[in-house]
């Protein structure tokens, strides 16, 4: 298998669930990425790792976990989630330093999340 | 604070029509700029890239333009197919920094 492979691609959960999204590069990258994509919003960047150490987390909530066991995978681990945190969750990974800038991004298909 | 915005936000041509879609961007201290294009359901597939020092790019059908001094990049498409409806996304990468900033994107309908 090839690519930024995302798993579920659906999920409803109510607000006092526990569930984890899954994320699994085939590319080599050394950079993984999760972007959430709201309804008629740009998208917004969430966390970034970069040889499994996180270099960014913009501002997310903590009900929102990340986990990067491996350069390889990615999840995003949620808790306690807000019917306002519906949204896709798009996973993405990159080649590189992602200090040295000009990433271009591999993107999976993405995480629809319902949030009852 | 960086803020990219796409004009306009849907567009229906028909088939083989030559479009222009536009992307703006508030602060021009950027390292580079991306188009994407999102299918519905699918994540994001990157068709160009230039750098800050570019003006252009170019792949296949797809042409985009940069002008940074005046905040603006253009992403032209030639002899439009059905096949290009989708969502077109644009996003800037700031200097020394790693994070993407995306517009909202504009729907493209191309009718047969």
């Amino acid at each position: 298998e090839t690519g930024v492979t995302q798993t579920p691609r659906h999920l409803v959960m109510g607000m006092t669930n526990k569930k984890s999204l899954k994320c699994e590069q085939h590319l080599g990258h050394n950079a993984m990425y999760w972007y959430k994509q709201s309804a008629k919003k740009p998208l917004e960047l969430m966390f970034v790792y970069s040889l499994e150490e996180r270099v960014e987390n913009n501002s997310v909530p903590s009900r929102f976990s990340p986990e990067c066991p491996n350069s390889s995978h990615l999840f995003l681990h949620l808790h306690t989630l807000q019917p306002e945190d519906s949204a896709l969750y798009l996973c993405a990974s990159s080649q590189g330093q992602v200090s040295s800038g000009a990433n271009v991004l591999t993107f999976g298909a993405g995480s629809r999340l319902t949030v009852l | 604070k960086q803020e990219v915005t796409q004009i306009p936000a849907a567009l229906s041509v028909p088939e083989g029509e030559n479009l222009v879609l536009n992307c703006s961007f508030t602060d021009s201290a950027i390292y580079n700029l991306q188009w994407f294009r999102q299918d519905p359901g699918k994540g994001l597939t990157s068709l160009l890239l230039i750098q800050s020092s570019q003006r252009e790019q170019t792949s296949g059908r797809l042409n985009a333009s940069l002008d940074k001094s005046s905040g603006r990049s253009t992403l032209y498409i030639a002899a439009s197919q059905p096949g290009d409806s989708a969502t077109y996304l644009c996003a800037v990468e700031m200097d020394s920094s790693y994070k993407l900033i995306f517009g909202s994107g504009t729907r493209l309908l191309v009718r047969p």
